[in-house]
């Protein structure tokens, strides 16, 4: 079974500040994909990142990087000089990979409320 | 592309009455839908998985006659609430795979919140 922990459940900083969101995942698949997505208060999902597990490089992208750890399963999410646009709920997710038989289901972490002060 | 709308965006109903969300591809042929449920400040949990043409896939602890599920083309998919109660009020979210798409792609829709009175 799979599953995603995000231990943090809300975190508040203040405008200009880094702030990095953890995220911590089991499963018995060799291959498999991790996820990042924002939710803002609106609702709707936007998709910030996807990682494969056979892709252990680092990325960045603007003011956000991602740090996939597979000895410690973890792919944490780190926001730099954050905006108070930056406020929502974050979102650690894990899919099945193609050889585990069943749908390539995507398992959701409890999310992580950021609150970015100004 | 990869566009996913949800019908309604919200929805307010009576007790005791059915409500039907559609979640549908605009831009391209799904072989496999999602629907998500998301209770206020909790994660996304996965109801069912439906693929176009048969009959879906429901995660263990979901009532298959209260959450009907429908996925009757490669572009649209419902999921009907059956004799709702207040405690089926919830954020409905929707996604799907693309037909001969990477299938750890997945596209959500926008959402659908019920609430039940």
């Amino acid at each position: 079974a799979q599953k995603v922990t995000q231990a943090q459940t809300e975190i508040s900083v203040v405008e200009k500040e880094d702030v990095t969101l953890d995220c911590v995942y089991e499963t018995r698949d060799t291959t498999y994909y991790l996820f990042w997505y924002k939710q803002p208060p609106s609702g709707e999902l936007v998709f910030l990142i996807r990682r494969n597990s056979f892709d252990e490089q680092n990325e960045i992208s603007g003011r956000y990087s991602w740090n996939f750890q597979k000895s410690t399963s973890s792919f944490n999410f780190t926001i730099t000089a954050s905006q108070v646009v930056d406020s929502a709920v974050y979102f650690c997710a894990l899919s099945e990979g193609p050889y585990s038989g069943g749908y390539q289901k995507v398992t959701f972490g409890t999310g992580t409320k950021l609150q970015v002060i100004p | 592309g990869a566009v996913v709308s949800q019908h309604p965006s919200w929805v307010i109903c009576k007790s005791g009455t059915s409500v039907k969300i559609e979640c549908r591809s605009l831009d391209f042929q799904a072989t496999t839908m999602f629907w998500y449920r998301q209770f206020p400040k909790q994660s996304l949990m996965l109801m069912a998985t439906s693929n176009e043409g048969s009959k879906a896939t429901y995660e263990q602890g979901v009532e298959k006659d209260k959450f009907l599920i429908n996925h009757a083309s490669l572009t649209l998919s419902t999921l009907t609430v059956t004799s709702a109660h207040p405690e089926d009020s919830s954020f409905y979210i929707c996604s799907a795979r693309e037909r001969g798409g990477p299938a750890y792609e997945q596209y959500f829709g926008p959402g659908t919140r019920l609430t039940v009175t």
